[in-house]
Formats: C-alpha cells, sequence, structure tokens
C-alpha cells in the first residue's frame, strides 16, 4: 500500500475484553514496530518484527500483550483481558530495509483504543 | 539499556530561530533521527545523522556529537505552522540483524506570532 495502515482507527472496549489491532506495513517493507503513546508524551517501544522473526519484545508491559507477523507482512497487536491502563495510542511503524542505515521509519495513523 | 532525554517544551517568536538539544545513551548506536509530530497526526521524518557533524536541510539542521551523546535540531525562520512536537530517536543496532529505534519524551515547541 502508498503507507502504513492500521485498523481499528477507534476502538472502545470493557475491561476484560480482548482486542486486536492490526497493522498493513508500506508494501516490501521489512521492519515492523508497535509503540504505544500516551498524550504529550514520545512513542514507547513495544516490540518489532524483522520479516516474521519477532526480534525484540522487551517493551511489550506483560504477558497480556503479544504480537505476530506470520506471513512477514501484516501484523496483529493482541491485548487480552484489558485493564483501563492500556487505553493509549497503538502506533504501528515500517521501514524498509537495514542495508541502509538512513533508513528511516513510517508511522500509521494509529488505533485509539479506550477501554472502559 | 537505553536513556534518552530533551526538553518537555520551548516557547519561541516567529521568524527567530530554536535549539533543541537531545542528550542519549544506549548500548548501541547506529543513528540518529528526527522526527515532527502536529497534535493528533503521526510523527514525520525530518534528518537523520550518523556522523558527526551538520546536516542542513532547508530551515532545518541537525548536529550530532557522537562522543558526547548529544544532538540538536535547528529551526531557521520559524513559521507558525512550526509548533508541534520534535521527537529524538536512536537506532541502536542490537545483534542479529536488530535495528530497534527507541524514542524520546518529546519537546513541545509552540512558536509565537
Amino acid at each position: 500500500g502508498a503507507g502504513v495502515s492500521q485498523s481499528p482507527r477507534y476502538k472502545v472496549t470493557k475491561r476484560g475484553q480482548d482486542v486486536a489491532l492490526r497493522c498493513d506495513p508500506i508494501s516490501g517493507h521489512v521492519s515492523l514496530y508497535w509503540y504505544r503513546q500516551a498524550l504529550g508524551q514520545g512513542p514507547e517501544f513495544l516490540t518489532y518484527f524483522n520479516y516474521e522473526a519477532q526480534q525484540d519484545k522487551s517493551g511489550l508491559p506483560n504477558d497480556r500483550f503479544s504480537a505476530e507477523r506470520p506471513e512477514g507482512s501484516i501484523s496483529t497487536l493482541t491485548i487480552q483481558r484489558t485493564e483501563q491502563r492500556d487505553s493509549a495510542m497503538y502506533r504501528c511503524a515500517s521501514s524498509s530495509d537495514r542495508i541502509f542505515s538512513g533508513n528511516t521509519i513510517y508511522f500509521g495513523e494509529g488505533s485509539w483504543l479506550t477501554v472502559v | 539499556g537505553q536513556n534518552i532525554d530533551q526538553p518537555t517544551e520551548m516557547t519561541a517568536t516567529e521568524g527567530a530561530i530554536v535549539q533543541i538539544n537531545c542528550t542519549y545513551q544506549t548500548s548501541g548506536f547506529n543513528g540518529l533521527f528526527w522526527y515532527q509530530q502536529h497534535a493528533g497526526e503521526a510523527p514525520t521524518f525530518l534528518s537523520y545523522n550518523v556522523l558527526d557533524g551538520l546536516e542542513e536541510k532547508g530551515r532545518f539542521s541537525s548536529f550530532l556529537s557522537r562522543s558526547k551523546g548529544y544532538s540538536y535540531l535547528l529551526l531557521k525562520e520559524l513559521q507558525m505552522k512550526d509548533s508541534a512536537s520534535y521527537l529524538c530517536a536512536v537506532r541502536d543496532e542490537g545483534d542479529n540483524y536488530g535495528q530497534n529505534f527507541v524514542f524520546g519524551p518529546g519537546t513541545r515547541l509552540s512558536v509565537l506570532p
């Protein structure tokens, strides 16, 4: 696609429910990142993939959070048994290749999650 | 681990010059990036440094000193539309094709008429 696409853009869920957030990166991009961003703060790293391999998941807050990218393209971030503190903007980003060190990452518009 | 620090807020006047500083400590370093983020929008790429020195790009310049773990973003001839948050990010290349991007807290710049 032309840009990084995320869905849903807005999600309201009840506490205790599971949610799945989807990210479709720029076509051909090797690396995919998930961030969480609170209002007025910088993006907080959650996890990232190169192709289908999850390279680093050290930023996932706890075991209720998981991510996958089974075919090396679309990724899903799943939050189980949601809690109110999970309410935030979840942003996905992708980049093309590690070979060129100047490669930047491109962000999607984000999925705004509200847990009530 | 990684630690990136920036001032929380800055204010400047239209037409002026402003410098936004960023200090970082990372286990591995493979580039420093600056992003602009307008309220309610996604961050967008501004500049990149991997070697020491100044990179100029129109009204925006970015400087890097790797030995000091320090960078700054310089904005000249400020315009009202430059009011935004400016995010410093470090690409921390670890093992196994790692290229983790870690962001600082962001600096919210307000440009006044």
